[in-house]
Order: C-alpha cells, then sequence, then structure tokens
C-alpha cells in the first residue's frame, strides 16, 4: 500500500518559470513533510521540510504549501534554472515511528 | 568530509555470493537508517538503529539481510546468497533522532548490481 502519492512522474519546465510537484497522503498520523533532492549517482538531500501546524513554508525560491484537510502538499520552485534539474522526492515521518515514507519521485527537467 | 560515508560506492557480485557493505554517520547522530532504491522509485525502509539497539525491520528485509550497529558507531549491512531481485541502491542515513532534529542526512549509496 503506497502511502505517500506523488505526480507528475517528470516535469519539463522552461528556465525561469514555476515548477510545482504535488504529493498525497493517507496516514493522518504523519506530521513531518520533507522534500529531497537526488542527482544521478548521488544520495537524496533534504530541501525544505514542514510539520502540519503550518500551511506554508518559503526557503528562497523553494516553497511547501500544506493543506492539512486535503491530506496535500506540493512543493513549489519559483524562478527555475538548469541547476534544479533532478529527481524530486517527497517523504512523510510520523513521532514515534520515525522512518521516512517517500513518494516515487518526480523527474524535473528545466530548459533554456 | 562530515557527512554520511558508505563504502563501497559500487559492488559488482555473482547470485548466490555474500555482500556487506559498511555505513559511517555523522559523528554525533545516534540513529542510522537503511533504506533501498530501486530504479525510478523512492527509497524504501529497510531497518533503523537507535545507537547499538535495532529498533526495527521492514518486512523488507528477509531472513539473508542482517545489519549491525556495533558500539553505536558505524553500521554494517549483510546480504546472503545475493539474488538478482537485490541489485538496488542501500542508502544510509543518520539523524539526531525523535524530539530533537530528525532530519535525515543520506550517504551517496552503494550500487549493488547481481549478476
Amino acid at each position: 500500500q503506497q502511502q505517500v502519492k506523488q505526480s507528475p512522474q517528470s516535469l519539463i519546465v522552461q528556465k525561469g518559470g514555476i515548477s510545482i510537484i504535488n504529493c498525497a497522503y493517507e496516514n493522518t498520523a504523519f506530521d513531518y513533510f520533507p522534500w529531497y533532492q537526488q542527482f544521478p549517482g548521488k544520495g537524496p538531500a533534504l530541501l525544505i521540510a514542514i510539520r502540519p501546524d503550518v500551511s506554508e513554508k518559503k526557503e528562497g525560491r523553494f516553497t511547501i504549501s500544506f493543506n492539512k484537510s486535503a491530506k496535500q502538499f506540493s512543493l513549489h520552485i519559483m524562478d527555475s534554472q538548469p541547476g534544479d534539474s533532478a529527481t524530486y522526492f517527497c517523504a512523510a515521518e510520523s513521532f514515534g515511528n520515525e522512518k521516512l515514507t517517500f513518494g516515487t519521485g518526480t523527474r524535473l527537467t528545466i530548459i533554456p | 568530509d562530515t557527512g554520511v560515508s558508505q563504502d563501497p560506492r559500487h559492488k559488482i557480485t555473482k547470485r548466490g555470493q555474500n555482500v556487506t557493505f559498511r555505513c559511517d554517520p555523522i559523528s554525533e547522530h545516534n540513529r542510522l537508517y537503511w533504506y533501498r532504491q530501486t530504479l525510478g522509485q523512492g527509497p524504501e525502509f529497510l531497518t533503523y538503529f537507535q545507537n547499538e539497539a535495532q529498533l526495527e525491520k521492514s518486512r523488507l528485509l528477509s531472513d539473508r539481510f542482517s545489519a549491525e550497529r556495533p558500539k553505536g558507531s558505524f553500521s554494517t549491512l549483510e546480504i546472503q546468497r545475493t539474488e538478482q531481485g537485490d541489485s538496488a541502491m542501500y542508502l544510509c542515513a543518520s539523524s539526531l533522532g525523535a524530539g530533537t532534529d530528525t532530519e535525515a542526512f543520506f550517504g551517496q549509496g552503494t550500487r549493488l548490481t547481481v549478476v
């Protein structure tokens, strides 16, 4: 049973545009929602994370929007750059059960 | 480099052989995790340690897999009698643990190919 569903599977965005990746979860016990960025041949690296007590968190060009009632959260990358081309994973974790459940990933390509 | 270190980076082995991977976490981190990632998928949890204690094992971790973390520092993941289905990237992560900063830092992984 996939507990975190991620879409789209791949995304092509023009340089300077906004990249949007969506995730939905089922387990209401989840209380920590990170996004990871992974380049080929590398391990995932934490990009930004949110807890459900806020609806939005912004760090530089990266913003997480969180909708607790809909059990959805999304990553927005503003002013997308070619260096942002990577695979992005959403994840979720619950206190007392500290292991990350990952989505299936979105391969983002930023074209000039 | 003060990040999570994994060794080897790549391993090619014949079916039926045993393999062992090593992970050195960030030094002050008391939690250590192993994940497996297959092509086109997100990492899947295998097991984790709080210091030297193995606290949880996924059902994905068959009895051919064993993990240890002696003295609560580095960890090893051993796969016995490897099968082609074991081919994957094995990722190690570490964190300070619950109640503080739960951010997990990942190593670069060990890519296993079983031929």
